[in-house]
């Protein structure tokens, strides 16, 4: 049960180009979502799915989109990568909580650092 | 705006205790989460708390008061793996994680 998977671990882009992440779960959860970690800050939403063909903006939404095509996979593009997309990017995923409250613990991959140069 | 708060860095000997605090101000209240993110990892999860009082889960504890828009950590008995960034989030009314900065959490021996 490997949980959830992002490729690739490093990279390192160029002002404008393009670049897809990958994230993939195994544990057959509904939600996935992209943050980003940048130092000082929380975790800050970019984009998330709750389920198989939809998507929807966080708190950070610009300069990336993703696609949910399979239940399992969430994809995060960077069409023109900018230097403020220098980051390190976590990919999480959650099933639904019971009406009684239950916590809808995230299981985060374990990280994609990018730079744009 | 929504805001939670948490001390940057804190610093602890081993074998002691030490409370790690958050406060919040989020539009509307469905719960609390505490991370434990280890350096270059991942977030892990350690408490979820909804309801007012303590959480005893091993050598760390949670705790809510949500009428004071805060929460603590309490971890006991300090080991040096212990060592690592703690991330208080809140589950605002939308249900969307809104997540403090983290407090990053020394250990000497």
């Amino acid at each position: 049960n490997a949980g959830v998977t992002q490729t690739p671990k490093f990279r390192v882009l160029k002002t404008g180009q393009s670049m897809t992440l990958l994230c993939a779960q195994d544990m057959n959860h509904e939600y996935m979502y992209w943050y980003r970690q940048d130092p000082g800050m929380g975790l800050r939403l970019i984009h998330y799915s709750v389920g198989e063909g939809t998507t929807a903006k966080g708190e950070v939404p610009d300069g990336y989109n993703v696609s949910r095509l399979k239940k399992q996979n969430f994809l995060l593009g960077l069409e023109s990568a900018a230097p403020s997309q220098t980051s390190v990017y976590f990919c999480a995923s959650t099933t639904l909580g019971d009406s009684s409250g239950g916590a809808n613990v995230l299981t985060f991959g374990a990280g994609s650092r990018l730079t744009v140069l | 705006g929504q805001n939670i708060d948490q001390p940057t860095e804190m610093t602890a000997t081993e074998g002691a205790i030490v409370q790690i605090n958050c406060t919040y101000q989020t539009s509307g209240f469905n719960g609390l989460f505490w991370y434990q993110q280890h350096a270059g990892e991942a977030p892990t999860f350690l408490s979820y708390n909804v309801l007012d009082g303590l959480e005893e889960k091993g050598r760390f504890s949670s705790f809510l008061s949500r009428s004071k828009g805060y929460s603590y950590l309490l971890l006991k008995e300090l080991q040096m793996k212990d060592s690592a960034s703690y991330l208080c989030a809140v589950l605002d009314s939308n249900y969307q994680l809104i997540w403090g900065a983290g407090t990053k959490l020394i250990i000497k021996p």
